[in-house]
């Protein structure tokens, strides 16, 4: 059962625009909320983060929003470059475990 | 700094057979992590440690095995390859537990079972 949904694979954008990113959840238990990003043949690399007690973080061009009571997340590229085309994965940890969503793949189109 | 290294990047192995990923990190984080990563799956947590001489499991353990005899080194086994276990594996490892910092990853090992 996925704990962790990313239901767009993919997103295009144009550059200077904003890229939306979203994430949903299942489970109440989460306490802190995580974005990586990846790029082709790289590991994982943090990105920004939320804590449940806040609903928005904020630093630069990213932005993630937390709304509880729908067990969503998302991140805001605000503009986007080329440079973060790339694929995003939302993570949620509890314990010593992190759950990964499926990942979405932005390209920033110049 | 290496930050998280994995040995080797890519390997074939045919199936029956058996190998060792090797994760280093130079951090001196207490906590490691492997996981594995296929299309539409996202990352999934196979084995975990949290110091040195402990393993735990995750979500997906079966098929594999781990040690931590030190500090800086998480070994990843599989005793017999099967097609199923093809994938990229990616090690991590963080100071604290992680519900509360960030994972460092390494660059990965594209594994294929024939």
């Amino acid at each position: 059962d996925q704990q962790v949904k990313q239901n767009s694979p993919s997103l295009s954008v144009q550059e200077g625009r904003i890229s939306i990113l979203n994430c949903d959840y299942t489970n109440s238990m989460f306490d802190y909320f995580l974005w990586y990003k990846k790029y082709p043949a790289e590991g994982p690399t943090f990105l920004i983060s939320i804590s449940s007690i806040k609903d928005k973080n904020e630093d630069g061009r990213f932005t993630v929003f937390l709304n509880k009571s729908a067990k969503h997340l998302s991140l805001h590229i605000v503009p986007s470059q080329p440079g973060d085309s790339a694929v995003y994965f939302c993570a949620l940890p509890t314990g010593n475990q992190f759950y990964f969503g499926t990942g979405t793949s932005l390209t920033v189109i110049p | 700094n290496a930050g998280v290294t994995q040995t080797p990047k890519f390997r074939v192995l045919k199936t029956g057979q058996s190998m060792t990923l090797l994760c280093a990190q130079d951090m001196n984080h207490e906590y490691m992590y492997w996981y594995r990563q296929d299309p539409g799956m996202g990352l999934r947590l196979i084995h975990y440690s949290v110091g040195e001489g402990t393993t735990a499991k995750g979500e997906v353990p079966d098929g594999y095995n781990v040690s931590r005899l030190k500090k800086q080194n998480f070994l990843l086994g599989l005793e017999s390859a099967a097609p199923s276990q093809t994938s990229v594996y990616f090690c991590a490892s963080s100071y604290l537990p992680s519900g509360v910092n960030e994972q460092f990853f390494g660059p990965g090992t594209r594994l294929t079972v024939l």
